[in-house]
């Protein structure tokens, strides 16, 4: 069982959808959640991150923890075009040397 | 803030030839840094962690010989593929990391490698 699992996708949503991106993880020491943002060819961008659980919201983007059941999302409301991209969930703790584990990316497709 | 570059951005060399990836925090010091390596459609894989001015922790499976790594400073970090073969054209990013939160972890635009 890999330490983070994430759905590769591709999802595919039409215009102003709201888009849900989950993973799950099994690893309960985890403490840091995060989410990136990938576009093709490019690195990794820092979208948001939450310590621990609960719910953290900047502009349209929503992120949820749920440390019971080890289940993390990333809500997108009025999905755009431009949101198209690879989504990576990441998580660390302050074990390990806080070495970051990352999903495999969920690739999502926002038709106009 | 928390701008990591990488260059080349793009490179391609012949099969035997070595080729050396430079990675810098911009207006940060880095207290470490991370060099991936990533196959199309799939997820960043580690292949070493370094601090500067101590060797690198490479993970298992990544060989030692084959990817040297120097950090000189807080601000570079160098990842060199020497003897490079096909099988080692792949996108390699690097990232920085301010702190010790994994949130504090900014990445470069990548590399892509492609070796004939």
């Amino acid at each position: 069982q890999k330490e983070v699992e994430q759905d590769p996708g591709p999802l595919s949503v039409p215009e102003g959808a709201i888009v849900s991106l989950n993973c799950t993880y099994s690893n309960s020491a985890f403490q840091y959640f995060m989410w990136y943002r990938q576009y093709s060819r490019k690195g990794p961008e820092l979208l948001m991150y939450t310590y621990s659980s609960g719910n953290k919201e900047d502009g349209r983007f929503t992120a949820q923890v749920d440390k019971s059941s080890k289940y993390i999302s990333l809500f997108i409301r009025d999905s755009q075009p431009s949101d198209s991209a690879t989504y990576l969930c990441a998580m660390s703790s302050n074990t390990g040397g806080f070495k970051t584990i990352f999903g495999a990316g969920t690739r999502l497709f926002v038709k106009a | 803030g928390a701008v990591v570059s990488q260059h080349p951005s793009w490179v391609i060399c012949k099969s035997g030839t070595s080729v050396k990836i430079e990675c810098r925090s911009l207006d940060f010091q880095a207290t470490t840094m991370f060099w991936y390596r990533q196959f199309p459609k799939q997820s960043l894989m580690l292949m070493a962690t370094s601090n500067e001015g101590s060797k690198a922790t490479y993970e298992q499976g990544v060989e030692k010989d084959k990817f040297l790594i120097n950090h000189a400073s807080l601000t570079l970090s160098t990842l060199t593929v020497t003897s490079a073969h096909p099988e080692d054209s792949s996108f390699y990013i690097c990232s920085a990391r301010v702190g010790t939160e994994g949130h504090t972890q900014y990445f470069g635009p990548g590399t892509r490698l492609t070796v004939l």
